[in-house]
């Protein structure tokens, strides 16, 4: 079963700063991908990031980068030079090749809090 | 534009009624879900969808009932045995066969039993 763990329940960050949220999970399937969503208060799901198990490189997305270690199974979110606008909380998804019905399984996720 | 409709947004109900929540999408995706969110918690899955006239539950379905008679419709009912239903519940719609593609989400619907 797949399983996806946020182990940082609340953050905070200095405007303009960088920050780290981390993300492991655990698949038998060498086949997988990983994303991450932002949702606001207002509830929302924003996409921001895909990473596929066998991409060479990291993602990026502007102020958005993947550190994705495999080795280690984990797939932590950066997001450089923080703004107000980032405070939020911050999901970890994953699908496996062999999942039938292509649906995300989520983590926990990480409240950020971003200082002015 | 192109996008996911739920509604109502917000949702009282008496304890013992059942409600249903909608779903519309007009971005011609296959693929459609349920979540449910609690305060301060992840998402999880209740039902999906993949082709209309085919659902199969997911991982808290009990208490839920869905229906996909049209592909751009998933409504969801949240019946009376269903013991904890005050929650969010996010619908989602993804493009068929492309399975690293990401969820396209709606506003969500905030439900509260009185």
């Amino acid at each position: 079963a797949q399983k996806i763990t946020q182990t940082q329940p609340g953050m905070f960050v200095q405007e303009k700063e960088a920050v780290t949220l981390d993300c492991t999970y655990d698949t038998s399937d060498p086949s997988y991908g990983l994303f991450w969503y932002k949702q606001p208060s207002s509830g929302e799901m924003i996409f921001l990031i895909y990473q596929g198990s066998y991409d060479q490189q990291n993602a990026t997305e502007g102020r958005y980068s993947l550190n994705f270690q495999k080795a280690r199974k984990s797939a932590n979110l950066v997001i450089s030079a923080s703004q107000l606008g980032d405070s939020a909380m911050y999901f970890c998804a994953m699908r496996d090749y062999n999942n039938a019905g292509n649906m995300l399984t989520f983590g926990g996720g990480t409240r950020l809090m971003v200082k002015p | 534009d192109g996008g996911i409709t739920q509604s109502p947004k917000y949702l009282f109900r008496k304890e013992g009624q059942n409600v249903t929540l909608s779903c519309e999408q007009n971005l011609n995706h296959d693929a459609m879900y349920w979540y449910r969110q609690d305060p301060g918690q992840g998402l999880r899955l209740i039902y999906y969808s993949q082709i209309v006239n085919d659902f199969q539950k997911g991982d808290i379905a009990e208490g839920y009932s869905v229906s996909r008679e049209k592909k751009e419709s998933f409504p969801l009912t949240v019946t009376s045995a269903q013991k904890n239903p005050t929650a969010f519940y996010l619908c989602a719609s993804m493009t068929g066969g492309v399975w690293s593609g990401e969820l396209f989400f709606g506003e969500g619907s905030r439900l509260t039993v009185l």
